[in-house]
């Protein structure tokens, strides 16, 4: 079964305009890290944004926050202001323990595209 | 300068033939972990380690090997490579801690290319 679903494989958004990535997923860990990273065309994978599961509020990083619904198993990465360089797939990845080890498990990706 | 390292960034082999991908990080990170990466399928872990001469099974660990004797070192190896093992490649560190220190820090990435 799937544990990191993002729904959308592709969008285009107007630059300037904010955007939202989806990422849901499922555990049953108490304990988790929630991870969103950028892969531009050049290939390399950015680290963006972490949310753990027990920080009461919602990460942010300069221009990327992460809006955590525990509730909901969601947890959605916010673009504001997006910029051509915006351009990229992203991917939202979950850290799950698995017994006293640890594994990042990945959603499959959403590209986007920012539009001038 | 912290970061992680893989080389070859290129390669193209002929079935069969064995091949070893090297990484390495200076930010002495316990966590190392390898990946691949194909259209549709996102990341897979191919195998990680907790530590020195410490290495697990991942995902999609059928056709490789992996070691790890120094700390800052973990290549990859493909004893005997496949066309179904041509993929993006990735090796990845990360602290091994809170949490919020487990954010991974990735290599640039390999493109293997099996005929």
């Amino acid at each position: 079964a799937q544990k990191i679903t993002q729904t959308q494989p592709g969008m285009f958004v107007q630059e300037k305009e904010a955007v939202t990535l989806d990422c849901t997923y499922d555990t049953s860990d108490q304990s988790y890290g929630l991870f969103w990273y950028k892969q531009p065309s050049s290939g390399e994978m950015i680290f963006l944004i972490y949310q753990g599961s027990y920080d009461e509020q919602n990460a942010t990083e300069g221009r990327y926050s992460l809006n955590f619904q525990k509730a909901r198993k969601s947890a959605n990465l916010v673009i504001s202001a997006s910029q051509l360089g915006d351009s990229a797939m992203y991917f939202c990845a979950m850290r799950e323990t698995v017994g006293s080890n640890y594994q990042l498990i990945w959603g499959a990706g959403t590209k986007l595209i920012i539009k001038p | 300068e912290a970061q992680v390292t893989q080389n070859p960034r290129y390669l193209i082999t002929v079935t069969g033939k064995k091949l070893t991908v090297t990484c390495s990080q200076n930010m002495n990170h316990e966590y190392m972990s390898w990946y691949r990466q194909d259209p549709g399928l996102g990341l897979r872990q191919i195998y990680y380690s907790m530590n020195v001469e410490v290495t697990d099974k991942g995902d999609v660990p059928e056709g490789y090997k992996v070691s790890r004797k120094e700390k800052r070192n973990f290549p990859l190896i493909l004893e005997s490579p496949s066309p179904n093992q041509t993929s993006l490649y990735f090796c990845a560190s990360s602290q091994w801690g809170s949490p919020s220190q487990e954010t991974q820090y990735f290599g640039p990435g390999t493109r293997l290319l099996v005929l």
